[in-house]
């Protein structure tokens, strides 16, 4: 079965510095992987994908995510961390499974970012 | 565009009453999803539609119903409320594109639903 997993609640920051939140994954088959940013009183939105190809996957705000086969790893980065990236960061995969038609998408638990001024 | 949006955005429901929640796109998407989000376990999804007439269950179904008589309306039934469907509602959508596995979807703001 597919599976998800954001090994930290939180994850604490300075402005300015580099971030990382992390996320490995379990599949079966090619993995098709998603970050959602979630700021408070809102919906999830997209932040960016890995499909196919290049393993460095560049997204929206500056963000970034490298996807590791070998260490099933699709880690969110950004090289210098703004106070208003402080939200709820969540990892997600595509279910590949026959039941649901790979429509089921399987999230992780969820990270808080702070960024500290 | 409004993207999707959700109605109502909060309510207060006594155990045993029904409510529909309503989620409408102006995006033109194919597919529409309902999931729910809960402390420490990310979003689930509850049922899903492929197009306009055509629905179908996802991870957690029961106590739930949906209908997708519109191509741009999703609703979300409850017919007899319990404690255990307190939770954050998420609408979502997404485009039709050459597989459901890579698309991206457009979630709402999302409905907080409290049964007492």
């Amino acid at each position: 079965a597919q599976s998800v997993a954001q090994p930290e609640d939180q994850v604490n920051v300075a402005e300015g510095n580099p971030l990382t939140v992390k996320c490995t994954y379990s599949v079966s088959g090619n993995p098709y992987l998603f970050w959602y940013v979630q700021y408070p009183n809102r919906g999830l939105q997209f932040l960016l994908k890995y499909i196919t190809g290049d393993n460095l996957v560049k997204g929206s705000y500056g963000f970034e995510a490298e996807f590791n086969k070998s260490q099933t790893s699709f880690h969110l980065k950004k090289p210098s961390a703004l106070v208003s990236d402080s939200a709820l960061y969540f990892c997600a995969v595509r279910d590949i499974g026959q039941d649901t038609g790979g429509f089921k998408t399987i999230f992780g638990a969820g990270t808080r970012l702070f960024v500290k001024a | 565009n409004a993207g999707v949006t959700q109605t109502p955005k909060f309510r207060v429901l006594k155990t045993g009453q029904s409510m529909t929640l309503l989620c409408a796109q102006d995006m033109n998407h194919e597919y529409m999803y309902w999931y729910r989000q809960d402390p420490g376990m990310g979003l689930r999804l509850i049922h899903y539609s492929v197009g306009e007439g055509t629905t179908a269950k996802g991870e957690v179904p029961d106590g739930y119903n949906v209908s997708r008589l519109k191509k741009q309306n999703f609703l979300l039934g409850l017919e007899s409320a319990a404690p255990s469907q307190t939770s954050v509602y998420f609408c979502a959508s997404s485009y039709r594109g050459p597989s459901p596995r890579t698309d991206t979807q457009y979630f709402g703001p999302g409905t907080r639903l409290t049964v007492l």
